[in-house]
This record gives structure tokens, sequence and C-alpha cells, in this order.
């Protein structure tokens, strides 16, 4: 596609709730990054994919959290058991590859709130 | 780890004028990229301006330049003739060369202008 698109735009659950929230990169971007917005703050590293592979989830922050990225295009970000403070815009962005001086191209995000 | 600072959370000027927003950052790395990114309230990160640290010259994108002074650890970011389109929170972002090639972002500038 032309852009990083993302769905949901925004989504309520409930506490102790599952959640997916998915990205679609840009067509041909073998990286693709997830980022945690909380309110007023900066984005925060999650979880980098070269490929389908994780090839660093060093931002994770705990096993409730996991990111998949099966056939090397699509991502899927999982939380399991919802809590409160999960209450963040999620943002993915994509990039032709790893090396520094690719640009990332970021999406609007998803919109989670945790009730 | 790599940080970056922006002791700035909000910052007005007016129409036409020009404003600078600082940005410091650590790093123990000699090869590494700088950028400036724009969110409106859209959400979307949109790119400004991008340093590349092994050129002395600074980086011009039309209205938006930065002075960057590598031993000093700094990367402003200048606007000329400030647009009311300028408005947005604006995030310092760093980025390795080597190895783990996430962004790490500062906390944002929230530029106000007044008409």
């Amino acid at each position: 596609g032309a852009g990083v698109s993302q769905t949901p735009s925004n989504k309520v659950t409930e506490k102790g709730k599952y959640v997916e929230l998915r990205c679609d990169p840009i067509s041909g971007h073998t990286a693709l990054y997830w980022y945690r917005q909380s309110l007023g703050q900066g984005p925060e590293f999650l979880i980098y994919f070269q490929g389908t592979g994780a090839a660093d989830d060093s931002g994770l922050p705990n096993d409730r959290f996991f990111a998949v990225r099966p056939e090397g295009s699509v991502s899927t970000l999982k939380i399991q058991r919802t809590e409160r403070g999960d209450s963040a815009v999620y943002l993915c962005a994509s990039s032709l590859g790893g090396n520094g001086a690719n640009v990332l191209t970021f999406g609007a995000g998803s919109r989670l709130t945790v009730l | 780890a790599q940080t970056v600072t922006q002791s700035q959370p909000e910052m007005s000027v007016q129409e036409a004028e020009t404003v600078t927003l600082s940005c410091t950052y650590d790093t123990s790395e000699s090869d590494y990229y700088l950028f400036w990114y724009k969110q409106p309230p859209s959400r979307q990160m949109i790119l400004v301006i991008r340093q590349e640290a092994y050129k002395q010259q600074n980086a011009t994108e039309n209205r938006f330049s930065v002075n960057f002074q590598k031993a000093a650890k700094s990367f402003s970011l200048k606007i000329s003739d400030s647009q009311l389109g300028d408005a947005a929170m604006y995030f310092c972002a760093y980025r390795s060369n080597f190895g783990n090639e996430k962004l790490t972002f500062g906390t944002g500038t929230r530029l106000t202008i007044i008409p």
C-alpha cells in the first residue's frame, strides 16, 4: 500500500480482556517496528522485525505482550489480560531495511483504552 | 544506552517568525542518524528532517534547518517563516547505524503558532 495502515484506529476494552492490533506496512518494507506512546510522552520502542523474525523484542514490557509477523508483511501486536496501564497509542512503522539510513514511515496508530 | 532529551515541553511563536527547538542526546557511538519528527493531532509521525552524524554540513529542508553540534551532542531544529500548519508536537530521535536500529525518541515539544 501507499502508507502504513493500522487497525483498529480506536479500541476500547475492559480490564482483563485480550486485544489484537494490526499493522499493514508499506509493500516491500522488510523492517517493521512497534512503539507505544503514552499520553504526553514520546514513543517507546516495543519490538522490531526484520522479515518474519523478531530481531529485537527488548522493549516488550512483560509476557502479556506478544507480536507476530508470520509472512514477513502484516504484523499483529497481541496483548493478553489487559490492564488500565496498557492504555496508550500503539504506533507501527516500517522501513526498507534495518540500516540506520533507512527512514521509518509511521502509521496513524491504534489508540487503546482499557476501562 | 542512548538517551534523547528535549528540555522545552512547550514553545510558541508568532506566525511568520522563527523558532528554535532544542534537543540533546547521549551516545558513545560515532556513526548514527538524528531525526526530527512532527506529530499533528492526527497522530501520524511525519519526518521533518534527517541528519547523518558523519556529515558536518547541517541538513536543510525548505523552511526547516538544523544546527548539529556533534561534540556537544546537540541537535536543534529551526523553523523559519512559521505557518499555522506547523503547530504540532515535535520529537527529536536518535538511530544507531550499528546493531540495534530502533529509533529512540525524546519526550517532545508542543509548538503553538500564534496568528
